[in-house]
């Protein structure tokens, strides 16, 4: 299975700040990577799939980079709404798996 | 607007096996695999598996062949899972997640959750 390491685990910023979250591959998963926001009370959303290619809906400060082994999640001039858990999810093979989330704070 | 709506929380004994579903609207539900996915309490997400309804294909994780058991119903545009043999380590939240055809996809609506709790 492919093991996906994600950091960093916890992260506090202020609105209107840019974050970046990693997520690092234990093989090539060439560009199949998504990353999903999950808040208590509400569905898991999808952001971002395919390394970069924003989901319908998604706002543009979110931007996803990478391919091969390691990628990216950043979100520029963090807006209140933002403040949350995400998680990245390898989906080039199966079993698909996730990284172990990354919590985002309000400073 | 696509929904999936998932049945209500459960507690089941050590033991026992328990069925929850996903009920799918907005969207049609042989046109898409449906995925399910564990969430222990603090803990991370792992897939489960995923059934083609069309065509009533499953796809498992090793880890959850024997425990979990996936159908779909198309007349009610549902998809099931039955969870057997039941532990404490059973006791999480079980999303369903829908994707498009195909290895190389993503889940771009999830379901609400199912918490299931095993206990005496």
């Amino acid at each position: 299975d492919v093991q996906m390491t994600q950091s960093p685990s916890n992260l506090a910023a202020s609105p209107g700040e840019s974050v970046s979250i990693n997520c690092k591959a234990s093989k090539s998963i060439s560009k199949y990577l998504a990353w999903y926001q999950q808040k208590p009370g509400k569905a898991n959303k999808l952001l971002i799939y395919s390394g970069s290619t924003l989901q319908s809906g998604t706002p543009s400060r979110f931007s996803g980079s990478g391919s091969g082994t390691d990628f990216t999640l950043t979100i520029r001039n963090l807006e209140p709404e933002d403040f949350g858990l995400y998680y990245c999810q390898q989906h080039n093979e199966y079993p698909f798996t996730f990284g172990s989330g990354t919590k985002l704070e309000i400073k | 607007e696509v929904k999936l709506q998932q049945s209500g929380d459960e507690l089941v004994r050590p033991g026992a096996s328990v069925k929850i579903s996903c009920k799918a609207s907005g969207y049609t539900f042989t046109s898409y695999s449906m995925h399910w996915v564990k969430q222990r309490p603090g803990q991370g997400l792992e897939w489960i598996g995923a059934i083609i309804p069309i065509i009533d294909t499953t796809e498992y994780n090793q880890k959850f062949k024997g425990k979990a058991t996936l159908t779909a119903d198309k007349s009610s545009n549902t998809a099931n899972m039955e969870l057997s043999r039941l532990t404490s380590e059973d006791s999480a939240v079980y999303y369903c997640a829908r994707s498009r055809f195909g290895v190389r996809q993503y889940f771009d609506y999830w379901g609400q959750g199912v918490m299931v709790t095993v206990s005496s």
